[in-house]
């Protein structure tokens, strides 16, 4: 079937620490593969995105490699801010289906 | 603007009673969703749509009725509340039919119940 598992929460980090938040999948399909961020009282936002393996997304300072191979989507970012606290979902979908698979969320606390 | 919006923002009601969620898109997306999201669950699919009068039910269907007359609304109705029905609801909206689209995530409605 077609999964999505993301590292457990939350991560408590301080400002200017390196960040990495794993996600690993299944699929039974070619996935493109995603990463949307969560801020309290808020809907999610795409952080990022990645189509075909070998791809990097990249956006705000956070990027991700798709990891065919590893069948990861690893999210980092070289230096968090206060502002990056917030929930981050790794999700998928893949080409002729229709629906969106996501992890379960990571929490994000970053501490000045 | 163009966008996803939601209605209402925050919703109070008894169990018992009938409420319906409003969701609208000005995209012209094929594609809309249904989430719940709870603590300890994280998003749950409820409903999904792939077209106007296309609808088909996702990981928890049961007690929420969805219509989709046009392509840009797709609203959601708890027939008869339930208090296991509190939660943060999602709407979302994707272009599938070009390919491998990200979606689209409206602010949310919290609805508690009574």
């Amino acid at each position: 079937g077609n999964s999505v598992t993301q590292m457990e929460g939350p991560v408590t980090l301080s400002e200017e620490a390196f960040l990495t938040i794993n996600c690993t999948y299944t699929a039974t399909g070619y996935p493109s593969l995603f990463w949307y961020v969560q801020y309290p009282g808020e809907g999610l936002q795409l952080l990022l995105k990645a189509t075909k393996a070998d791809d990097k997304g990249s956006n705000k300072g956070f990027e991700a490699t798709y990891r065919k191979e590893t069948t990861s989507f690893h999210l980092e970012k070289g230096s968090v801010q206060v502002s990056d606290s917030a929930v981050y979902f790794c999700a998928l979908t893949i080409y002729n289906f229709n629906k969106f698979y996501f992890g379960s969320g990571t929490k994000l606390n970053v501490k000045p | 603007d163009a966008g996803i919006t939601q209605s209402p923002r925050y919703k109070i009601t008894e169990t018992g009673r009938q409420v319906t969620l409003m969701c609208h898109q000005t995209w012209s997306h094929s594609y809309m969703f249904w989430y719940r999201q709870d603590l300890g669950h994280g998003l749950r699919l409820i409903y999904y749509s792939a077209a106007a009068d296309i609808t088909d039910k996702g990981e928890v269907p049961d007690g929420y009725v969805v219509s989709r007359s046009k392509t840009e609304n797709f609203p959601l109705t708890l027939e008869s509340a339930t208090r296991s029905q509190t939660s943060v609801y999602f709407c979302a909206s994707s272009d599938l039919d070009r390919g491998n689209q990200p979606q689209h995530f409206g602010d949310g409605t919290r609805l508690s119940i009574l």
